[in-house]
């Protein structure tokens, strides 16, 4: 098993542009989320989904956009970047409540 | 809303030497605690996971505990070694599935 796989693994944007990171498992997970990590800190849940077809908003959801179509899935799009969405993005993924999660290698963006 | 506080931010020990780290949480509704360790500029590698019928995990050298009566948790390493040198993360999770995670304890083991 690949586990939690992420694309790019690094990614420059100018302010106002628009990408889309993203992850994928092959666990058949249920549990999928995305978190941002600033310097020096934790991590800070942006949205999260408890299976296909569904979707909430986490800690910091402004400015991001997902959808879960499928099982393997969980893109997270920035609509319109700015510099205060330069950070590491982590996927992650879990069977269920309460089971542990695997995360992602993360995403480093760059806004500039 | 739950916060989750890791104390001390940064730990310095001599090698050999036994610690803890605290993490404190302020919604005893957890559904279950994990650790994490991170090094620098990688991602996450789950430690050990705590379910909230738990008390405590064992894996190693570590050992983590759960009190949810008073919003704690500890992780106990034994016999630290240089390799042990990472920043320390804990993460409680809700039922609905939804993590927050404290700001991580930095360790150092000195040889």
């Amino acid at each position: 098993n690949a586990g939690v796989t992420q694309t790019p693994k690094f990614q420059v944007l100018k302010t106002g542009q628009s990408m889309t990171l993203q992850c994928a498992q092959d666990m058949n997970h249920e549990y999928m989320s995305w978190y941002r990590q600033d310097p020096g800190m934790g991590l800070r849940l942006i949205h999260y989904s408890v299976g296909a077809g569904i979707t909430d908003q986490g800690e910091v959801p402004n400015g991001y956009n997902v959808s879960r179509s499928t099982t393997e899935d969980f893109p997270l799009r920035l609509l319109s970047a700015a510099p205060s969405q330069t950070s590491v993005y982590f996927c992650a993924s879990a069977a269920g409540p309460g089971t542990e999660q695997y995360f992602g290698p993360g995403t480093r963006l760059t806004v500039t | 809303k739950q916060e989750v506080t890791q104390i001390p931010a940064a730990l310095s020990v001599p090698e050999g030497e036994n610690l803890v780290l605290n993490c404190s949480f302020t919604d005893s509704a957890i559904y279950n605690l994990q650790w994490f360790r991170q090094d620098p500029g990688k991602g996450l590698t789950s430690l050990l996971l705590i379910q909230s019928s738990q008390r405590e995990q064992t894996s190693g050298r570590l050992n983590a505990s759960l009190d949810k009566s008073s919003g704690r948790s500890t992780l106990y390493i034994a016999a630290s070694q240089p390799g042990d040198s990472a920043t320390y993360l804990c993460a409680g999770m809700t039922n609905a599935g939804k993590s927050t995670f404290g700001d991580g304890t930095t360790l150092t083991v000195k040889p």
